[in-house]
């Protein structure tokens, strides 16, 4: 079965540190990747997203992230943290033909602490 | 603004009650997803449906089902509540298609007791 995991459950940082959040997939065909965040009390929304063309895919609030095929890797990054990025990170594939069917990996909870 | 509304935020429930949770987006998807959000486990699928009266089974389809009868109305059947069950609950909708977004609701809290 296809699976997504997010290496680091927990992160604390101070503010204006990098960020760098690991994610992999298992699944040797076409995919879809995507980052979504959950602020306390919020629903979750897309950070971010790759569908096709260049691997570096720019976000909201200053994130990014770097598909790289060869790796199954799709890590987030932001190379200055804020307080209001406390939250929790989900890395997502959706798998070619099978609909938009979206797989979550364990989500990254970040603390950035003022 | 896309909406995906679900019915309750937080639920009790008794071990053993036959449980609906129900979703309703606004925004003609034709994807239709359920989830539960357990701290350290992530969003687990549990069913997912790309048409009315078609779904899938997700990773954890144990111990629910789901009905779409519209397309706009995805429910999720505890068909006997147990107190493994006991979880936060997301409903999420897309358009069908490659890199489309999801659109999540707001959650529903259910606890069986």
């Amino acid at each position: 079965a296809q699976s997504v995991s997010q290496h680091n459950h927990h992160v604390i940082l101070s503010e204006a540190a990098s960020l760098e959040l690991g994610c992999n997939y298992s699944y040797g065909g076409t995919v879809n990747l995507f980052w979504y965040v959950q602020y306390p009390g919020q629903h979750l929304q897309l950070l971010l997203k790759y569908f096709s063309g260049d691997p570096l895919v720019k976000g909201i609030k200053g994130f990014e992230a770097e598909f790289i095929k060869s790796k199954f890797s799709f890590n987030l990054r932001k190379p200055s943290v804020q307080w209001s990025d406390t939250a929790e990170y989900f890395c997502a594939v959706s798998i070619y033909n099978q609909g938009g069917k979206l797989i979550f990996g364990q989500g990254t909870e970040l603390s950035v602490k003022p | 603004d896309v909406k995906v509304t679900q019915s309750s935020r937080y639920l009790v429930k008794r071990t053993g009650e036959k449980v609906f949770l129900e979703c309703v987006q606004d925004m003609d998807h034709e994807n239709m997803f359920w989830y539960r959000q357990d701290p350290g486990l992530g969003l687990r699928l549990i069913y997912f449906s790309y048409d009315v009266k078609m779904k899938e089974k997700g990773d954890i389809p144990e111990g629910y089902s789901v009905s779409r009868e519209k397309k706009e109305r995805f429910s999720l059947i505890l068909e006997s509540a147990s107190t493994n069950q006991t979880s936060m609950y997301l409903c999420a909708s897309s358009f069908l298609g490659q890199g489309t977004e999801a659109f999540f609701g707001q959650g529903t809290r259910l606890t069986v007791v």
